[in-house]
C-alpha cells in the first residue's frame, strides 16, 4: 500500500530551527509538497520538490530524496506564527495526490 | 496567486435536510476539482475528483448518491451533502488545480458543516 509518514507532534522554541521530517513509499513518484494549516483553515502552499536537493523560500527550506522515499521541511528563526500542523504529500504515479497525517508544531516563547 | 472561494464557510442545518457547498477558481480555469474532508485532528481524506463535464470519480467508501458533486464549468463545482445526518458533520475542503499535472492544489477556506 501506499503510505506517508511523518512525526504526529513537534514542539521547538521561538527563533529557532526545526526539520520536519517526512518519508514515503508510493506507487511511483511524481513530486512532493508541503502545505501549512492552521487550525479551523485550509492548507495554504509552501513548496513543491521534484529532483533531488534543496528548495529555500525565505525561512522555509525543502529537501527531497527520491532514493531514499525521504523529505525534509526546515523551519528557521521560528515564529509564534509558525505554530501550525505541516502536511506532506506525494504525488504518485497517477498524478494522485496521497497525504500524511500532519505534524503539529507547537512554538513556545 | 490563484484564488479558490469556497461558500458558505459555516453551516448548521438539521438533520434529513440537504446542503450545498460551492467551489469557485476565481482567476483560473480549473479543469480538475477535489474535495476533501478532515476531521479534527486527523489528515485530509480525498472524497472525490471532480472533471469538467463529466462525472466526479469518488473514492472508495464515499457514497456517490450522498454527495453529490456537480462540475458544471471550469470555474465552478458543488458538493451537494444530501440527507445530511449528524455523522456528516465535518471539515470539508475543495481545491483546484490549474493547468498542468505538476501544478499545485489551491486551497478553498474550507466548510464546516454541522448537522443537528
Amino acid at each position: 500500500g501506499q503510505n506517508i509518514d511523518q512525526p504526529t507532534e513537534m514542539t521547538a522554541t521561538e527563533g529557532a530551527i526545526v526539520q520536519i521530517n517526512c518519508t514515503y513509499q508510493t506507487s511511483g513518484f511524481n513530486g512532493l509538497f508541503w502545505y501549512q494549516q492552521h487550525a479551523g483553515e485550509a492548507p495554504t502552499f509552501l513548496s513543491y520538490n521534484v529532483l533531488d536537493g534543496l528548495e529555500e523560500k525565505g525561512r522555509f527550506s525543502s529537501f527531497l530524496s527520491r532514493s531514499k522515499g525521504y523529505s525534509y521541511l526546515l523551519l528557521k528563526e521560528l515564529q509564534m506564527k509558525d505554530s501550525a500542523s505541516y502536511l506532506c504529500a506525494v504525488k504518485d504515479s497517477n498524478y494522485q495526490l496521497i497525504w500524511g497525517a500532519g505534524t503539529k508544531l507547537i512554538i513556545k516563547p | 496567486g490563484a484564488v479558490v472561494s469556497q461558500h458558505p464557510s459555516r453551516v448548521i442545518c438539521k438533520s434529513g435536510t440537504s446542503v450545498k457547498i460551492e467551489c469557485r477558481s476565481l482567476d483560473f480555469q480549473a479543469t480538475t476539482m477535489f474535495w476533501y474532508r478532515q476531521f479534527p485532528k486527523q489528515s485530509l481524506m480525498l472524497m472525490a475528483t471532480s472533471n469538467e463535464g463529466s462525472k466526479a470519480t469518488y473514492e472508495q467508501g464515499v457514497e456517490k448518491d450522498k454527495f453529490l458533486i456537480n462540475h458544471a464549468s471550469l470555474t465552478l463545482s458543488t458538493l451537494t451533502v444530501t440527507s445530511a445526518h449528524p455523522e456528516d458533520s465535518s471539515f470539508y475542503i475543495c481545491s483546484a488545480r490549474g493547468t498542468g499535472e505538476v501544478s499545485p492544489l489551491h486551497f478553498g477556506n474550507g466548510t464546516r458543516l454541522t448537522v443537528t
